[in-house]
């Protein structure tokens, strides 16, 4: 079956460095998210990214976060200057107009 | 936006129990789904049901969209059953999924 994956597993940084989180969506699927989940809490919308431009952004996802489809398979998001309060699961998912699908996630831990 | 409550927030159960976790949500929604966050964090797709009644072995799934609440039942649970059962809906235009804030399940041996 068709996965989505997303690459680091794990990445640490120190703060106000620049991180790039990978994914690759499900190959026929249009439609592709970035969620986030602080550890032990909830899981929350950052973006959803649709016919080469952002659908939708959550309040969360400011100026220091970007996404880019830079080719036709990958999709990234990106924080330019990253902070302690940004240490989280970064998940991103891509649906056909049906389910969602998510990737295992990207830890990111910031110091 | 759409307001999604699980309940209940806590679940502890005995291997061998059966129970029933519960998702309202506040408006017409077009998608739904279950998901289970295992120890590793990975999200696990249980169910695709925005409407209806699906069965997949032990877990079974009702959505009664209508009146705005679906529930998924485990039978005989087991150890492996325990981690965070996830509801999401989804409005139509596929903009955004909303998650509700999840039934935390321990099952002891």
């Amino acid at each position: 079956e068709p996965e989505v994956t997303q690459t680091p597993s794990h990445q640490v940084t120190q703060m106000g460095q620049e991180v790039i989180l990978r994914c690759v969506p499900i190959s026929n699927h249009l439609y592709f998210y970035w969620y986030r989940q602080i550890l032990g809490q909830k899981v929350e919308f950052l973006v959803s990214f649709y016919n080469n431009e952002i659908s939708e952004k959550s309040e969360i996802f400011d100026d220091q976060f970007s996404v880019e489809r830079p080719d036709g398979s990958n999709f990234t998001l990106k924080i330019r200057s990253t902070k302690l309060e940004d240490s989280a699961m970064y998940f991103c998912a891509s649906t056909d107009f049906s389910a969602l699908h998510f990737g295992n996630g990207t830890r990111l831990t910031v110091t | 936006g759409i307001q999604v409550e699980q309940s209940p927030p806590d679940l502890i159960l005995q291997e061998g129990a059966n129970s029933t976790l519960r998702c309202n949500f506040s408006d017409s929604v077009n998608n739904l789904q279950w998901f289970h966050q295992n120890p590793w964090g990975q999200l696990i797709n249980l169910f695709y049901i925005p409407s209806g009644t699906k069965q997949n072995g032990r877990l079974s799934a009702t959505t009664v969209a209508t009146e705005r609440y679906s529930l998924l039942y485990i039978s005989s649970s087991q150890t492996t059953d325990s981690g965070v059962y996830f509801c999401a809906v989804e409005q139509g235009n596929f903009n955004k999924f909303y998650f509700g804030s999840g039934t935390k399940l321990n099952v002891k041996p």
